[in-house]
């Protein structure tokens, strides 16, 4: 069963405006990660966010984690176009001391940013 | 940044070949490397688990007499379909994960390859 679960599944916004998407998830994690898929291409990696930070910026990306709540959140700042893709989030529930590590990933986000 | 090359791109095939597909590491050692497939309009379901020098370990479902796994090196990773049905058609996606020190790193995707059984 998948670990995460983004919401929403699908978002259509205009250039220009912010869009937020949220994952949640159910077990302890160390880390959570989200990545970026353009269609029929494999994944980029955005930013990972440890279970004891609760907010990282990469550029126009904001990514927030509650661990309380065992949920995080994406935010793409001033969309472009270029940023249609499906956003995925993924967390790892084994850190460098397991001997299987093992990321699980949501059912993703299918961003469209019309121009 | 790291860089994983995954190849072939794409595969069409008839009913009964095998097909090898390769995942390297062009610019850093890969401990561990993971194989994914993935549905259209779905997420990425993780088959396999490899570290170099040791069996893969398989998810629950996934036929490891199937989909055979050579993780012979820290740069490359291999997944063998044998003997292919249209139900193995896919898009299949490997990953490959540096272990530095005690901070966990994300994956590195390759491109995928997308199977195509006649």
């Amino acid at each position: 069963s998948q670990q995460g679960e983004e919401d929403p599944q699908a978002l259509s916004i205009q250039e220009g405006e912010n869009a937020t998407m949220n994952c949640s998830y159910k077990t302890s994690i160390n880390n959570l990660q989200w990545y970026r898929q353009n269609s029929g291409r494999g994944l980029v990696h955005l930013i990972l966010i440890r279970s004891n930070e609760r907010e990282k910026h990469s550029g126009r990306l904001r990514v927030t984690l509650d661990t309380s709540k065992k949920s995080s959140s994406l935010l793409i700042t001033a969309s472009r176009a270029a940023d249609t893709a499906s956003y995925f989030c993924a967390t790892d529930a084994t850190g460098y001391s397991g001997g299987y590590q093992k990321v699980t990933f949501g059912i993703g986000t299918k961003l469209q940013v019309i121009p | 940044g790291a860089v994983v090359s995954q190849h072939p791109s794409w595969v069409i095939c008839k009913s009964g070949t095998s097909v090898k597909i390769e995942c390297r590491s062009l610019d850093f050692q890969a401990t561990t490397m993971f194989w994914y497939r993935q549905f259209p309009k779905q997420s990425l379901m993780l088959m396999a688990t490899s570290n170099e020098g040791s069996k893969a370990t398989y998810e629950q479902g996934v036929e490891k007499d199937k989909f055979l796994i050579n993780h012979a090196s820290l740069t490359l990773s291999t997944l063998t379909v044998t003997s292919a049905h249209p139900e193995d058609s896919s898009f299949y996606i490997c990953s490959a994960r540096e272990q530095q020190g005690a901070i966990s790193q994300p994956q590195h995707f390759g491109d995928g390859t997308r199977l195509s059984i006649l």
